[in-house]
């Protein structure tokens, strides 16, 4: 079953701070966070393992809330490379086979 | 991050003949590669599980003869479409996770016309 991501688009000023969320209603082992721009692949971001972990690199962070299955991606301070559109992954047990949520088209103006 | 390779970028072809595109893990060894599917405007379907030395593992819904996969090594990984028809346009991408590793690194995707 697809991932839930909110909000469906957002558009901010460069320095402005986002957060991205994706819920599931099944149990949850991980949650993959990709950076897709128009015309190309998914780049890694980030993978939050089960364990109610929280990451972060520069200023992308995200937490994973096993008990509520739920992730969120936070970006602070965006800058207009920060545009495009971000997907949560989600895997369920040991099974390695990701579902995606629908997208979060994020838009970075200046 | 480790990285994986597609071929083609891009394939125009006509109508009913088949198409295949390949899928490398360039520095690392991957027993699984997984195969992805994404329409415009649209997110990721997984389409297959490749597996090395086995039988894919396709999805509901997907047709095992019209998307063959084989992953006759270790780094290597294809999938061709047989009989390609218009509605197979679409932007295909490969995955595959370093052994060990939770992380799946993706190719640059090929995207498909038929015409």
């Amino acid at each position: 079953q697809q991932p839930v991501q909110s909000p469906q688009a957002v558009i901010l000023r460069e320095g402005e701070d986002a957060v991205i969320n994706c819920s599931s209603s099944k149990a949850l082992y991980s949650v993959h966070w990709y950076r897709q721009k128009h015309g190309e692949a998914p780049v890694f971001l980030m993978i939050l393992l089960k364990g109610g972990e929280q990451k972060g690199h520069d200023k992308i962070s995200a937490s994973f809330n096993e008990k509520k299955q739920q992730s969120s991606l936070y970006l602070t301070a965006s800058q207009l490379s920060y545009s495009g559109t971000y997907f949560c992954g989600t895997t369920r047990g040991s099974a390695r086979q990701l579902t995606f949520g629908s997208g979060t088209q994020l838009t970075v103006l200046p | 991050g480790a990285v994986v390779s597609q071929h083609p970028s891009w394939v125009i072809c006509k109508s009913g003949t088949s198409v295949k595109i390949e899928c490398r893990s360039l520095d690392f060894q991957a027993t699984t590669m997984f195969w992805y599917r994404q329409f415009p405007k649209q997110s990721l379907m997984l389409m297959a599980t490749s597996n090395e030395g086995s039988k894919a593992t396709y999805e509901q819904g997907v047709e095992k003869d019209k998307f063959l996969i084989n992953h006759a090594s270790l780094t290597l990984s294809t999938l061709t479409v047989t009989s390609a028809h218009p509605e197979d346009s679409s932007f295909y991408i490969c995955s595959a996770p370093p052994g060990g590793e939770e992380t799946q690194y993706f190719g640059p995707g090929t995207r498909l016309l038929v015409l």
